[in-house]
């Protein structure tokens, strides 16, 4: 089966730091994506990790460890527009490409 | 580049009524996929295709979902008959053969089953 969590929301503070964990325990595993939704739109491409370790892309990095089944998103100097939710999601292992997503957080940055 | 549009953005039907929702994938990805989000819940596979070929179509809920790809552009998601829990938001994704397969997503169809 695949089971994937992640926090339902949470709140941080314009210019910090926020890290959003997913956990996921799947049949099989072949990449790990994380995913940015606002409000009404489409689900936006950011990161990708299929080995262990960090991945950065100018304000956000993804971390993987695949012993841990464990994720996590990193959003450095917080902007108001990046109140959305995130979205974790798994691609199991062979020829599948689809994903499963966990509900996704919601983050909310406050001035 | 274009992204992924679809059509309608919303659709209000009544049960028992058919829908068809439309899908056009950025110009020269092989790869569509179906996925729809449910209140509350999270985002669920339909199914992939490949070109025109149903590569994996695990994720149909029943034989009232209907997906096609004729030559292999859009495609189409017909529902008949609608029912009520076939409520939410329908994506369409695509994506190229690279080495990451990222999926770039449209902004969705919300379908209200009355």
């Amino acid at each position: 089966g695949q089971n994937i969590d992640q926090p339902t929301e949470m709140t941080a503070t314009e210019g910090a730091i926020v890290q959003i964990n997913c956990t996921y325990q799947t049949s099989g595993f072949n990449g790990l994506f994380w995913y940015q939704q606002h409000a009404g739109e489409a689900p936006t491409f950011l990161s990708y990790n299929v080995l262990d370790g960090l991945e950065e892309k100018g304000r956000f990095s993804s971390f993987l460890s695949r012993s841990k089944g464990y994720s996590y998103l990193l959003l450095k100097e917080l902007q108001m527009k990046d109140s959305a939710s995130y979205l974790c999601a798994v691609r199991p292992y062979g020829g599948r490409r689809a994903l499963t997503f966990g509900s996704g957080t919601r983050l909310q940055v406050q001035p | 580049e274009a992204g992924v549009t679809q059509f309608p953005s919303h659709s209000v039907i009544e049960k028992g009524q058919t829908v068809t929702l439309r899908c056009d994938p950025i110009s020269g990805h092989d790869n569509l996929y179906w996925y729809r989000r449910v209140m509350g819940k999270e985002i669920k596979f339909l199914l992939h295709f490949v070109k025109e070929s149903k590569q994996d179509e695990s994720g149909m809920p029943n034989n009232r979902f209907l997906a096609e790809r004729t030559g292999g552009t859009y495609s189409t998601l017909k529902v008949q008959p609608a029912e009520l829990e076939d409520s939410g938001v329908y994506f369409c994704a695509s994506s190229q053969e690279t080495r990451t397969y990222e999926q770039y997503f449209g902004p969705g169809t919300r379908l209200t089953v009355t």
